[in-house]
């Protein structure tokens, strides 16, 4: 276990709703990032967040957004959900060395099902 | 652009043999090459990483990847497989284009590993 939990495990929406997701990182980590996995793909980044400012964001529309907490703990809200949005969302934290070279410890992901 | 490849959907493999789960890169600079494993339910998985040095990596679970930049490659290899290994294998690259640690991943190796 890598000590990061997200909640809830799984969520069924349905199109046009609101989501929050839910991230506690490893004790000691001040990076967060997200990642979008569809179904049969590798994770898509979606953002990372550094002490508490978003400082890197992939090919993901605005209705994405995120926030990250004093504690490092973290949110991923979608907003206007649609379809495509169905995936397992997967977050991430890291001790930011600055070299790109840390691993990432991963939780084991909210399945989000958008109908 | 940076990309990576996992040419392969899935590879069976019988207990006891060798395996191998192939990756390509393609980057501009010296790449930052990951693997990930991912089992069901689950998130994913730190195995090992290559920054620099030794071309042969040792990782996680008896298991190491050999480098080689002449032929863009970061193979995944195992000399004797445990039906325990039997997951779903992601290559990686950092994205030397951003100054985070925003991972590019492969599509996913699915290794089955039978008695």
């Amino acid at each position: 276990e890598t000590g990061v939990t997200q909640s809830p495990t799984h969520l069924i929406k349905t199109r046009g709703q609101q989501v929050t997701l839910r991230c506690s990182s490893q004790s000691g980590h001040n990076t967060v990032s997200w990642y979008q996995q569809a179904l049969g793909q590798g994770p898509q980044f979606i953002f990372q967040y550094y002490r508490e400012e978003e400082n890197g964001r992939g090919n993901f529309p605005p209705r994405f957004s995120g926030l990250q907490f004093p504690n490092y703990s973290s949110e991923l809200n979608v907003n206007a959900l649609e379809l495509d949005d169905s995936a397992l969302y997967l977050c991430a934290s890291s001790l930011a060395g600055g070299t790109g070279a840390e691993k990432l410890f991963f939780g084991s992901g909210t399945q989000l099902s958008v109908l | 652009a940076q990309s990576v490849a996992q040419p392969e959907d899935q590879v069976n493999v019988a207990e006891g043999n060798p395996l191998t789960v192939k990756c390509t890169y393609s980057v501009s600079g010296n790449p930052y090459l990951f693997w990930y494993v991912q089992y069901p339910n689950r998130g994913l998985q730190f195995l090992l990483k290559y920054i620099t040095g030794d071309n042969l990596v040792k990782g996680s679970y008896g298991f190491e990847a050999e480098f080689n930049k002449s032929q863009t490659s970061f193979h995944l290899k195992k000399p004797s497989a445990l039906v325990s290994d039997s997951a779903l294998y992601f290559c990686a690259v950092r994205d030397l284009s951003s100054n985070t640690g925003k991972l590019i991943f492969g599509q996913g190796t699915t290794l089955q590993v039978k008695p």
